[in-house]
């Protein structure tokens, strides 16, 4: 089977700017989670997507959006960057629940914001 | 919400050794608690998982042990290679609600 897969790998952007980032998941995997990955914060939770329903949500400004496709596919999308955005952004899937089964991650993203 | 606290932030072993990185959790609730390996420029990867009816687990020179009292868990990596070095990342979760909450990550470095 195919891993995670996330597009683009690097990205830079400019303050104010938006972005999308994309995530296929492990087929037959219907959860997909995003985290932020930074050296001093480690990987923090941004949202879960189940079924195309948001099924969990972290502790970010509403600037982080995101959606599921019926085929599990993800985006996240950020608006207004800032430079506190700077970070790895990581997706994972798992079969079941974000916190219930293995989560297999993605290479990831690496946003640069100048 | 969950908050799980990693320990230590930097260890430093000679090949050969013990490597042990404990967690703590906040929550009762939680009842699974995965461990991730993740290498220099590389995603992150499971390397074992526990749940909360278990209290030990091991896979060849990987063990993770749990203390649902104490509400602590720990890796222990045996006979410790160069190719070992890495970040290491717990977490923890209550499966009924779902939401994988992980620690600050533990930077392994294993001098050959």
């Amino acid at each position: 089977k195919a891993g995670v897969t996330q597009t683009p790998r690097y990205l830079i952007k400019t303050r104010g700017q938006q972005v999308t980032l994309s995530c296929s998941p492990i087929s037959g995997h219907r959860s997909v989670s995003w985290y932020q990955q930074t050296p001093g914060q480690g990987l923090q939770f941004l949202f879960e997507y189940f079924s195309e329903t948001q099924r969990n949500k972290g502790n970010f400004p509403g600037r982080f959006s995101g959606r599921q496709f019926s085929n599990s596919r993800s985006e996240m999308n950020v608006s207004t960057l800032e430079l506190g955005d700077s970070a790895l952004y990581l997706c994972a899937s798992s079969l079941g629940y974000s916190g219930a089964q293995p989560q297999h991650f993605g290479d990831g993203t690496r946003l640069s914001i100048l | 919400g969950e908050n799980v606290e990693q320990h230590p932030s930097t260890l430093s072993v000679q090949e050969g050794d013990s490597a042990v990185i404990k967690c703590t959790y906040s929550d009762s609730a939680s009842n699974y608690f995965p461990w991730y390996k993740q290498e220099l420029g590389k995603r992150p990867q499971l390397i074992i998982d526990i749940r909360s009816n278990v209290g030990e687990k091991k896979d060849q020179r990987i063990a993770v042990t749990l203390n649902k009292t104490a509400k602590h868990f720990s890796l222990h990596i045996t006979e410790t290679q160069p190719e070992d070095s890495a970040v290491y990342f717990c977490a923890a979760s209550d499966t009924s609600y779902g939401k994988l909450t992980f620690g600050q990550g533990t930077i392994l470095t294993v001098h050959p």
